[in-house]
């Protein structure tokens, strides 16, 4: 079936280098593509998304890319941060069911000082 | 401030004896969603609903139910748990292309 699935579960940085956090996806047909960081004890947070008409999107310290071509998502964060450390999850919005999130499986990321 | 609340937040439970995990969200969301997260699966979505009194079940809906009688809230229901619903389980309300999450209830079910 249709899935979301990461490149790489673990990530590990040192602080104030630049972080890309990968993300392969199957469904063309989704309409949003949505990144989530979530902290130990917490809920999934939402941290950026981008419109399936879009290839590119920043944030603060964030930047999303879109590859329709490959079905390629990726979440770049400039000058990672000790807080920055969790697990990042890509989800997708998919039609069924009006505003599903399909999500992957995710990657821990890991800053060191 | 927007937010999802969700209660209890741990529970610890016996087979089979009815429980209710309350969700609320006060952004007037149409669209609410329950997820559970166990290790290496990942969130799988329970149930949604795209507005009151429609629900719709999702990837991972056996062994739950759900209500909508009023937009705010969403709660899931366990008629009798067992213990492969032990889990971490997310109320989420949303609009497209964003999603705001509950702080989670986690239960375990003996």
């Amino acid at each position: 079936g249709e899935s979301v699935g990461l490149h790489l579960p673990t990530l590990s940085v040192q602080e104030g280098d630049n972080s890309i956090i990968n993300c392969a996806y199957s469904n063309s047909a989704s309409d949003y593509f949505i990144w989530y960081k979530q902290e130990s004890g917490k809920g999934p947070q939402f941290i950026i998304d981008i419109r399936s008409n879009m290839d590119k999107r920043q944030g603060q310290r964030v930047t999303v890319l879109l590859n329709k071509t490959v079905k390629h998502l990726s979440l770049q964060i400039a000058a990672t941060q000790p807080g920055d450390s969790a697990v990042y999850f890509c989800a997708e919005n998919t039609p069924r069911g009006g505003y599903a999130l399909n999500f992957g499986k995710g990657t821990s990321l890991l800053v060191t000082p | 401030e927007a937010q999802v609340t969700q209660n209890p937040r741990y529970l610890i439970t016996v087979t089979g004896k009815k429980l209710t995990v309350t969700c609320s969200q006060n952004m007037n969301h149409e669209y609410m969603s329950w997820y559970r997260q166990d290790p290496g699966l990942g969130l799988r979505q329970i149930y949604y609903s795209m507005n009151v009194e429609v629900t719709d079940k999702g990837d991972v809906p056996e062994g739950y139910k759900v209500s909508r009688k009023e937009k705010r809230n969403f709660p899931l229901i366990l008629e009798s748990p067992s213990p492969n619903q032990t889990s971490l389980y997310f109320c989420a309300s949303s609009l497209p292309g964003t999603g705001y999450f509950g702080p989670g209830t986690r239960l375990t079910v003996t």
